[in-house]
């Protein structure tokens, strides 16, 4: 496709579910970023991959949070035992390269999110 | 850690007139790029500019440019001949250069643009 995406757009859960937010990067693209954004808020960073390797998940908030992208494309957020401060947009991003790169290279370009809403 | 501060959380501009937002930020690194997303109400993040911290010219794109003051650590943009379409939340965010690929982001500034 054109752009990142993300699915479900929405999901409501109910407290102690697990859910599993997918990102879909821009074809070729080697770095994929997740963040964390409240509303009125700045994205909070979770964690990044290049290719298949999680390069740093010192965003992650506790051990309840997992991300993997097994083939270096898609890419999975997934929070277990879900609980209601875990409800916010959550976002990806893709830049085509890693580190010393272009402007154009280096460009984080954002999904549209999806927004969790735990009860 | 670094920290980005973005100290107006609303500013708004008559629409063909210049507006100014303001980014501050702290790191103890000497190399690193600063960027400005704009967020309109769709809630895409959108890149609007760039600027590497080892280059002393301004970065400028169209209708804007930035005022990088290295020393003070600081970032602002400037949006000339404001337009409707400007009206956005704008976030500063901060990369260094060596250590990483994680993004700092500050907490946004709210633009209306007056018609």
């Amino acid at each position: 496709g054109a752009g990142v995406s993300q699915s479900p757009r929405y999901k409501v859960t109910k407290r102690g579910q697990d859910v599993a937010l997918r990102c879909d990067p821009i074809s070729g693209h080697v770095s994929l970023y997740w963040y964390r954004q409240a509303l009125g808020q700045g994205p909070e960073f979770l964690t990044y991959f290049n290719y298949e390797a999680q390069q740093d998940k010192s965003g992650l908030p506790n051990d309840r949070f997992s991300a993997e992208r097994p083939e270096g494309s898609i890419s999975t957020l997934t929070i277990q035992r879900t609980e209601q401060r875990d409800s916010a947009m959550y976002r990806c991003a893709s830049s085509l390269a890693p580190g010393l790169a272009s402007t154009a290279q280096e460009t984080q370009y954002f999904g549209p999110g999806t927004r969790l809403l735990v009860l | 850690a670094q920290t980005v501060t973005q100290s107006q959380p609303e500013m708004s501009v008559q629409e063909a007139e210049t507006v100014t937002l303001s980014c501050t930020y702290d790191t103890s690194e000497s190399d690193y790029y600063l960027f400005w997303y704009k967020q309109p109400p769709s809630r895409q993040m959108i890149l609007v500019i760039r600027q590497e911290a080892y280059k002393q010219q301004n970065a400028t794109e169209n209708r804007f440019s930035v005022n990088f003051q290295k020393a003070a650590k600081s970032f602002s943009l400037k949006i000339s001949d404001s337009q409707l379409g400007d009206a956005a939340m704008y976030f500063c965010a901060y990369r260094a250069f060596f250590s990483g690929n994680q993004f700092y982001f500050g907490t946004g500034t709210s633009l209306t643009v007056i018609p």
